[in-house]
């Protein structure tokens, strides 16, 4: 079945540290991922997304992310956490021939000052 | 920078009663879709929409859900007889693409007494 997982439901980092947060899928077929953010009360913003190519993509807000087929995993990035990323991220993953996108339960991130 | 808008941004309705979400997508966005969040849980794929059909739905979008796509810049989901279960954020979202990422509205807040 497909599915993707967020292991981390909560992470709490200080200003300044790094970040990584998690995502495994599942999919039979080439999947298309993506992550996005959620601020409180506010909707969802595409941060980056790969469909092929190079495994490493960049997005906005300074975050990056691998593809790492081998390890059904598309973990996000970044190096330098500032105080404006507390938010809700979601990893998605979609495929060609679906409209359906699925998203994980989403890792609630905190930051420290 | 184009966005998709959403109204309104709660509604409040008692059950049984009809509902009807509008939502603006970005112009040049050819493709629309429905997703919805019931609080605390993940964000799930009701439908997709394009040429003025649906090209994909899912098992939550039975009878009770219809979409349509009015004039040239509204797209709508209709909830015939909302139910208590109903009651969750919905958000609208366009894209350019069918596989391209999706920009997501900031959500209706339905709920259901």
């Amino acid at each position: 079945a497909q599915s993707v997982t967020q292991p981390d439901i909560h992470i709490t980092v200080s200003e300044g540290a790094s970040l990584e947060l998690r995502c495994n899928y599942s999919y039979g077929a080439t999947p298309y991922l993506f992550w996005y953010v959620q601020s409180p009360g506010q909707g969802l913003q595409l941060l980056l997304k790969y469909f092929s190519g190079d495994t490493l993509v960049q997005g906005i807000k300074g975050f990056e992310a691998e593809f790492k087929r081998s390890q059904s995993s598309f973990n996000l990035r970044k190096p330098s956490v500032h105080w404006s990323d507390a938010a809700e991220y979601f990893c998605a993953v979609g495929a060609s021939g679906t409209y359906k996108y699925i998203f994980g339960t989403g890792t609630r991130l905190k930051v420290l000052a | 920078e184009p966005e998709v808008t959403q109204t309104p941004s709660h509604q409040v309705t008692q059950m049984g009663q009809e509902v009807i979400l509008r939502c603006v997508p970005i112009s040049n966005h050819l493709y629309f879709y429905w997703y919805r969040q019931i609080l605390g849980q993940k964000v799930e794929f009701l439908v997709s929409f394009y040429n003025n059909e649906i090209s994909e739905k899912s098992e939550i979008f039975d009878d009770q859900f219809s979409v349509e796509r009015p004039d040239g810049s509204n797209f709508t989901l209709k909830i015939r007889s909302t139910k208590l279960e109903d009651s969750a954020m919905y958000f609208c979202a366009s894209s350019e693409e069918g596989a391209g990422g999706r920009f997501f509205g900031p959500g209706t807040r339905l709920t259901v007494l």
